[in-house]
């Protein structure tokens, strides 16, 4: 099965830190996302990666930053956390496009912004 | 920029009856999945319909595409305590690597 693990499932930071979500998957997929989640609003795309040191934006970048220096590692970075950046984030995976483009979901991290 | 559309935002039905769901979407699409998230937990790969196909069952689930009106269905029957989650469609437009996920359906099964 495919193991998609976030380092954190609860995290509390204060406003202006910078906060690290850290996200592994063990399936050898190309492709990772990280998303944001709030109520009424769905799943929202921040930023996703199709390769090792290759990023692209998604819907909702401003504020945030990704790397990606492994396959199997994807780092979301808030580089001065606001409290408008209190959500759930969850991480997912992908194989190569040609499949079926299912993607495989870590269990989330809920972040708050005090 | 959200795509797919979700009817009803809510759902409360009693155990045993069966639950429909519906998704709505705007672009031409490659396929169409549907995910189920438990309460504070990630989401989970339920099914896909691939953009030629009508129908597709897997045990209890059942999921219907419209590609002219451009909708989907996802139909539970028999519904368990279990299944008390909320359900997200998501699609993926033709050459694209990403998904576009709906504001899901909260469903709730009562004992």
């Amino acid at each position: 099965d495919v193991k998609v693990t976030q380092s954190s499932r609860y995290l509390v930071k204060r406003t202006g830190e910078k906060v690290f979500l850290e996200c592994v998957q063990d399936m050898d997929h190309e492709n990772m996302f990280w998303y944001r989640q709030d109520p009424g609003l769905g799943l929202r795309l921040i930023y996703f990666s199709y390769d090792v040191k290759m990023k692209e934006k998604g819907d909702i970048p401003e504020g945030y930053s990704v790397s990606r220096e492994k396959k199997e590692r994807f780092s979301l970075i808030l580089e001065s956390a606001s409290t408008n950046q209190t959500s759930m984030y969850l991480c997912a995976s992908s194989p190569k496009l040609g499949g079926a483009n299912i993607q495989y979901f870590g269990a989330g991290t809920r972040l708050s912004v005090l | 920029s959200q795509q797919g559309e979700e009817d009803p935002q809510a759902l409360s039905i009693q155990e045993g009856e069966n639950a429909t769901m519906n998704c709505s979407y705007k672009t031409s699409i490659n396929n169409l999945q549907w995910y189920r998230q438990n309460s504070g937990r990630g989401l989970v790969h339920l099914i896909l319909i691939r953009s030629n196909e009508r129908e597709k069952h897997s045990g209890r689930l059942r999921v219907t595409l419209d590609t002219s009106k451009k909708s989907s269905s996802l139909l539970i029957t028999a519904s368990r305590a279990a299944d008390t989650a909320s359900y997200f469609c998501a699609t993926d437009a033709r050459g694209a690597q990403k998904l576009v996920f709906g504001q899901g359906t909260r469903l709730t099964i009562n004992p």
